[in-house]
């Protein structure tokens, strides 16, 4: 199994409401990614969980709060969210971080695609 | 600090022709690892090819290979027998030891193929 889900694959919100993407691997993989993708642009590096510790923080704002409840499981909590946040969330995954090696290529999920109205 | 140029913000190629994907890095550190990725207009960044820095030869996955030139710090990607299903974004991206746990990406080439 070689797959990264990403549930909801769409997503509308207002800027009250709370919402969660959701994540998962079952390919043993220790490192998970979020990533914010504005159209035609390359992947932006938000949060990168190693062996389920928070190990990079980009600065990101604090109405984006990931969450790491298990190795297979990784979670982005959205709240109090700006029409400018509207992009593709891209979730990824590594069998470990911070290597250089074959070993190290990302799978990523289809992402969800967020608008916030 | 990393950095990856790709020089051609768009590419149209003929179908069944050959094509060269362009990618430039620039690393102060002598171990790092090149990736190629492709994103169709569905979203999802699919991994192509990987090169290592101390790889005597260009890597190959199929239709895919690496024209990796380490003295000019380019890794193009060429895809022979283009398809329509080619057509896509291409990102070039790099892993290194002082940038630990991320990628570099570049700004992506976005890729037509002509029936």
């Amino acid at each position: 199994d070689t797959e990264v889900t990403q549930t909801p694959k769409h997503l509308v919100m207002g800027m009250t409401n709370k919402k969660s993407l959701k994540c998962e691997q079952h390919m043993g993989h220790r490192a998970m990614y979020w990533y914010k993708q504005k159209a035609k642009k390359p992947p932006e590096l938000m949060f990168v969980y190693s062996y389920e510790k928070l190990s990079i923080n980009e600065s990101v704002p604090s109405r984006f709060s990931p969450e790491c409840p298990n190795s297979s499981l990784l979670n982005l909590h959205l709240h109090a969210l700006q029409p400018e946040d509207s992009a593709l969330y891209l979730c990824a995954s590594s069998l470990r971080g911070g290597g250089t090696g074959s070993s190290y290529e990302q799978y990523f999920g289809p992402g969800t695609r967020l608008t916030v109205t | 600090a990393q950095k990856i140029t790709q020089t051609q913000p768009g590419m149209f190629v003929q179908e069944k022709e050959a094509v060269t994907l362009d990618c430039t890095y620039d690393t102060s550190d002598q171990s790092y690892g090149l990736f190629w990725y492709k994103q169709p207009s569905s979203g999802e960044m699919i991994f192509l090819i990987y090169q290592g820095s101390y790889d005597e030869q260009n890597a190959t996955e199929g239709r895919y290979s690496l024209n990796f030139q380490k003295a000019r710090k380019s890794a193009n990607l060429v895809i022979s027998a283009s398809q329509l299903g080619d057509s896509a974004m291409y990102f070039c991206a790099m892993r290194a030891p002082t940038n630990a746990g991320k990628s570099t990406f570049g700004d992506g080439t976005t890729l037509t193929v002509k029936p």
